[in-house]
């Protein structure tokens, strides 16, 4: 089945640093790659997408590549704010199946100012 | 206003008893989805329906139940809770998939939180 393998938290930076969370996947096909960030006490948002192999998703200086050789969809941020303190889920959907979101266990990040 | 509410935000209840968890949306969309999350577990799918007459069993049904009520509003009851079901539960939505096209969006409500002593 379907399954999402994130780093695990929590990830604390300095303001200004350089930001990598890893994500990487396992599905059959082509599933569409989703991150999520979730504010403390609030539901999740939908932070960026990439809907197929070499896509970049990118919102809010984040940024992300699908990467079909590697399974992978790491997101990174050049430079991060203490109002990027979340937790993010990295996601993936099967395109054209039944199935919802199968996400990863979710990382938090804090930074500090 | 709020697109994805869900009622009631917080719940404490006892073991045995039966509780529903309310979505309502305003967007239009006819998939809806609840979910819940766990510490360290990310969040996992319970039910799912992709319209009024078509409800699917997520990855962990059991000990739960669904009615959509209409295409804004789907329920989830516990119908005899236990307290390993405390967690917090979060409503989705989503419009249905274009042909030939991406896989859309899902859409959160704020979430529930529901405790069961």
């Amino acid at each position: 089945g379907n399954s999402v393998t994130q780093m695990e938290g929590p990830v604390t930076l300095s303001e200004e640093a350089f930001l990598t969370i890893n994500c990487t996947y396992t599905a059959t096909g082509y599933p569409s790659l989703f991150w999520y960030v979730q504010y403390p006490g609030e539901g999740l948002q939908l932070l960026l997408k990439a809907t197929k192999a070499d896509d970049k998703g990118s919102n809010k200086g984040f940024e992300a590549t699908y990467r079909k050789e590697t399974t992978s969809f790491h997101l990174e941020k050049g430079s991060v704010q203490v109002s990027d303190s979340a937790v993010y889920f990295c996601a993936l959907s099967k395109e054209g199946g039944r199935r919802a979101l199968t996400f990863g266990s979710g990382t938090r990040l804090q930074v500090q100012p | 206003d709020a697109d994805v509410t869900q009622t009631p935000r917080n719940r404490i209840t006892k073991t045995g008893k039966r509780i529903m968890l309310e979505c309502s949306q305003t967007k239009g969309h006819d998939r809806m989805y609840w979910y819940r999350q766990d510490p360290g577990l990310g969040l996992r799918l319970i039910y799912y329906s992709f319209d009024v007459k078509d409800i699917n069993k997520g990855e962990i049904s059991d000990g739960y139940s669904v009615s959509r009520q209409a295409q804004a509003k789907f329920s989830l009851s516990l119908e005899s809770a236990i307290p390993n079901q405390t967690a917090l539960y979060f409503c989705a939505t989503s419009d249905r998939v274009i042909a030939g096209g991406s896989t859309d969006t899902q859409y959160f409500g704020p979430g529930t939180r529901l405790t069961v002593l």
